[in-house]
């Protein structure tokens, strides 16, 4: 596609319920990251892809959020258990190569009840 | 461990006044920096980058940025601003380019609202 796209991009759970963030990278992009945006924390990084391995996890906040990426394209964030303080913005970031220029797609919005 | 530093909030200001977005990092190895920009409800936007060389870098859309290592700062000014600029602006940091996760490191951003 011609930009990095995500979905849902709006997202109400309620506390407990599981959900997914589905990120889908510019065409040939090798790195792929997950970054989250909330009132007072401003932008974290969560993690990141190089092709399908996660060389870099150190931001996930706990063992409730995982990630995966298959075929080194779509990449799926997975928050067990929601809590209300994982509202936030989802965002997700390609790059064709490693340090290369980011560039980010529009956000997950996601609402925790 | 590397950090990056936006004093500023917010920043009011009136059409056609000059700007300037500032921030400082801390590392102690080589950086590489970067603003992006978001306008409302919309993602974040590449502005500009350091990367290497001239250490006055701009954008197409008039504003600039310079790299000061002695100081740590890569301000962000635009010497006149206009209503469309009115948007959040964030300083990112990567210290390491090509070789590490490229992971960027954000300030908590400066929100521009431009006034006529």
């Amino acid at each position: 596609g011609a930009g990095v796209s995500q979905s849902p991009s709006n997202k109400v759970t309620e506390k407990g319920k599981d959900v997914e963030l589905r990120c889908d990278p510019i065409s040939g992009h090798t790195a792929l990251y997950w970054y989250r945006q909330s009132l007072g924390q401003g932008l974290e990084f969560l993690i990141y892809f190089q092709g399908n391995s996660a060389p870099d996890k150190s931001g996930l906040p706990s063992d409730r959020f995982s990630a995966e990426r298959t075929g080194g394209s779509v990449s799926t964030l997975t928050i067990q258990r929601t809590q209300q303080e994982d509202s936030a913005v989802y965002l997700c970031a390609s790059s064709l190569l490693s340090g290369n220029t980011i560039y980010f797609g529009e956000g997950s919005w996601l609402t925790v009840v | 461990a590397q950090s990056v530093t936006q004093l500023d909030s917010q920043v009011p200001v009136f059409e056609e006044a000059p700007v300037e977005l500032r921030c400082n990092y801390s590392s102690s190895v080589s950086v590489y920096l970067f603003w992006y920009v978001q306008y409302p409800n919309q993602g974040l936007q590449l502005l500009l980058k350091y990367l290497s060389g001239s250490t006055l870098v701009k954008s197409i859309n008039g504003f600039e940025a310079e790299f000061n290592k002695s100081q740590t700062s890569f301000h962000l000014r635009k010497p006149s601003v206009h209503i469309s600029d009115t948007a959040e602006y964030f300083c990112a940091v990567s210290f390491s380019y090509g070789g590490s996760q490229g992971n960027l490191i954000f300030g908590k951003g400066t929100k521009l609202s431009v006034k006529p």
